[in-house]
């Protein structure tokens, strides 16, 4: 079947970086997406990596390498505001999404 | 203002009461689906829809049902609810294809007694 891992809890400071890890079981896919998600609010859309490399957006990366199954969301310059919980998800191409479990990233001053 | 609009936001119901929880979005968008999402399992897909009375499984559609009359609106129904439906629901729209954003309604925190 398909699945993502990613580490439940993530916890780093106020001005640093931050990797957030995901690594997934496909035996095929489309691309990788980030989600973030506040307390009590929804997903947003942060990012899509269709092809292995780094794509950035602002404060925020995110990267792909299909031989590792791997991929991860790189967030700089970290602010207090980024305090929330980080997704990963597949795009099958079968119009189905497989999310990870997500990641809560915590911040501190 | 773009957006996708779920109705209710919260609601407390007893087993075996049909419900249904609306979602409306305004972007015309070809795609649209449900999640549910529960502690430690992230969102799992429940229904799609690609296009008008075109739906599909995802992978957790037992004890619901779907329709899509209009691009615009894909509710959700429970026709029996259980408690192990108790769940916050998100409805998600998107353009068909790759690379594309999803966005998501502000989901309904449902509770099956």
């Amino acid at each position: 079947g398909q699945s993502l891992e990613q580490p439940s809890e993530v916890t780093a400071v106020e001005g640093a970086i931050v990797q957030i890890n995901c690594t997934y079981q496909t035996s095929g896919f489309y691309g990788l997406s980030w989600y973030q998600q506040h307390d009590g609010g929804a997903p947003t859309f942060l990012s899509y990596n269709a092809l292995d490399g780094l794509e950035e957006t602002g404060r925020f990366s995110s990267f792909l390498s299909r031989s590792d199954s791997y991929g991860y969301l790189l967030l700089q310059e970290l602010q207090m505001k980024d305090s929330a919980s980080y997704f990963c998800a597949l795009d099958t191409g079968g119009f189905k999404t497989i999310f990870g479990a997500g990641t809560r990233l915590f911040v501190k001053a | 203002e773009a957006q996708v609009t779920q109705n209710p936001r919260y609601l407390i119901t007893v087993t075996g009461k049909k419900l249904t929880v609306t979602c409306s979005q305004n972007m015309n968008h070809e795609y649209m689906s449900w999640y549910r999402q529960d502690p430690g399992l992230g969102l799992r897909q429940i229904y799609y829809s690609m296009n008008v009375e075109v739906t599909d499984k995802g992978d957790v559609p037992e004890g619901y049902k779907v329709s899509r009359k209009e691009k615009r609106n894909f509710p959700l129904i429970l026709e029996s609810p259980s408690p192990n439906q108790t769940s916050l629901y998100f409805c998600a729209s998107s353009p068909l294809g790759q690379n594309t954003e999803a966005f998501f309604g502000q989901g309904t925190r449902l509770t099956v007694v």
